[in-house]
């Protein structure tokens, strides 16, 4: 079946460092991904989508690109902010499903 | 605008009784989800209603999990007879299932306790 498979955290910072987050898929045709993000105290929030091969996404200085030939959707910034510690999933939609399937989620501690 | 809302935010119930989860859909919102999010399984789909169709019930774990939609807006997850691997939080979401649109706007959670 459907899966993604994310990176094990958790992942501690410092302000201005480069994130990568890495995001694998097993997926049957030609699903959309996405990452979420659950800041604390608060609900999953849709952080940036992807809907074909090669399309990029990018919301608030996240980027992630789609590539089909290495099933991943790799979330990356070039410098984060404390503002930025969260939890983050990667999910996909199965081109004929409406259901997300979720990976295990990211917790990402930036210290100042 | 008012997000997705859900009630009550937390759920502390004792071992075999029943509990019911409440979610307020986005006004407008065709598409509504309900999933479980826990320690030892991540986030987990548990149903999907769109509009007047038959719900997907595919990822409801057993047959003491069941969920109505009334009217094509408010959603109820009942869950009978709990157990403490019922503990969790249960996220609600709600998407506008138009033009090929499927964005998923979540709700803050109900988490429950089954002591």
């Amino acid at each position: 079946g459907d899966s993604v498979t994310q990176m094990e955290g958790p992942v501690t910072l410092s302000e201005e460092a480069f994130l990568t987050i890495n995001c694998t898929y097993t997926a049957t045709g030609y699903p959309s991904l996405f990452w979420y993000v659950q800041y604390p105290g608060e609900g999953l929030q849709l952080l940036l989508k992807a809907t074909k091969a090669d399309d990029k996404g990018s919301n608030k200085g996240f980027e992630a690109t789609y590539r089909k030939e290495t099933t991943s959707f790799h979330l990356e910034k070039g410098s984060v902010q404390v503002s930025d510690s969260a939890v983050y999933f990667c999910a996909l939609r199965p081109g004929s499903a409406r259901q997300l399937t979720f990976g295990s989620g990211t917790q990402l501690t930036v210290l100042p | 605008g008012a997000g997705v809302s859900q009630s009550p935010s937390n759920k502390v119930t004792e071992k075999g009784k029943d509990v019911e989860l409440r979610c307020d859909p986005i006004s407008g919102h065709t598409a509504l989800y309900w999933y479980r999010q826990s320690l030892g399984q991540g986030l987990e789909f548990l149903i999907y209603f769109q509009g007047n169709s038959a719900p997907d019930k595919s990822g409801l774990p057993s047959d003491r999990f069941s969920a109505e939609r009334t009217g094509g807006s408010v959603s109820t997850l009942t869950i009978q007879r709990t157990q403490q691997e019922d503990s969790a939080v249960y996220l609600c979401a709600s998407s506008l299932v138009r033009d090929g649109g499927y964005e998923q706007y979540f709700g803050p959670g109900t988490r429950l306790t089954v002591t």
